[in-house]
């Protein structure tokens, strides 16, 4: 299996502009989730999806975030506009959970620069 | 809500040293412990897990974790320590079934002399 993969690995982008981070989760797992790692708060849950819909956004720190899971194997965590203080790591990380917690399974990253 | 704390936010150990991971969670009921590993532009490699049973678990590449209910604790050791350790360390701790979320420490940053 590839794990799951996440694109770009690295994104530069001008304040104001839009980013979309990509998730492929590995196959058959039901559950996506988004981290956020800076070096000031650390690893973060943004949202998490179980079988395609979002469960718990409460980590989304505000409207500019959005996520979505338009199937079983994508899913894009948008910012728009983009600001400096999004600069950080966001993972991807991907299970299957049925009726019990199982291990979560994380992508290399994706590296923000807002500039 | 539940925290995690890593009081150690980097440790330096030599090759062949041991090592222990210091980790302390806040949370009335037993919850799950994790201890992941992320080396230098890496993702989250999961090292080992506690859900219940027997206190001592052992995990991959040699390392094992205590939990210790009085001491609301979950340390992490290793008795011979490796250069290719070397990387960053994650304790996290999941509220317990029916919850799916992961809440991390801080990390504690580890460098191996040679």
């Amino acid at each position: 299996d590839a794990g799951v993969i996440q694109s770009p690995r690295h994104e530069v982008t001008e304040m104001g502009q839009e980013v979309t981070l990509r998730c492929k989760p590995i196959s058959g797992h039901n559950s996506l989730f988004w981290y956020r790692q800076t070096m000031m708060r650390g690893l973060e849950l943004l949202i998490y999806f179980n079988n395609n819909v979002p469960i718990d956004d409460s980590g989304m720190p505000e409207d500019r975030f959005s996520a979505k899971m338009p199937n079983a194997s994508f899913s894009t965590l948008k910012i728009q506009p983009s600001e400096p203080r999004d600069s950080a790591v966001y993972f991807c990380a991907s299970s299957f959970i049925q009726g019990s917690y199982n291990e979560q399974f994380f992508g290399p990253g994706t590296r923000l620069t807002v500039l | 809500a539940q925290s995690v704390t890593q009081p150690d936010i980097h440790i330096t150990v030599s090759e062949g040293a041991s090592l222990e991971l210091r980790c302390n969670y806040s949370y009335g009921a037993t919850p799950y412990l994790f201890w992941y590993v992320q080396s230098p532009g890496q993702g989250l490699q999961l090292l080992l897990k506690y859900f219940s049973g027997d206190t001592l678990v052992q995990g991959i590449k040699g390392f094992e974790a205590e939990f210790k209910r009085s001491q609301s604790s979950f340390n992490l050791r290793k008795p011979s320590v490796h250069w290719s350790d070397a990387a960053e360390y994650f304790c996290a701790v999941i509220s317990g079934a029916g919850s799916y979320q992961l809440t991390f420490g801080k990390g504690t940053k580890l460098s191996v002399i040679p």
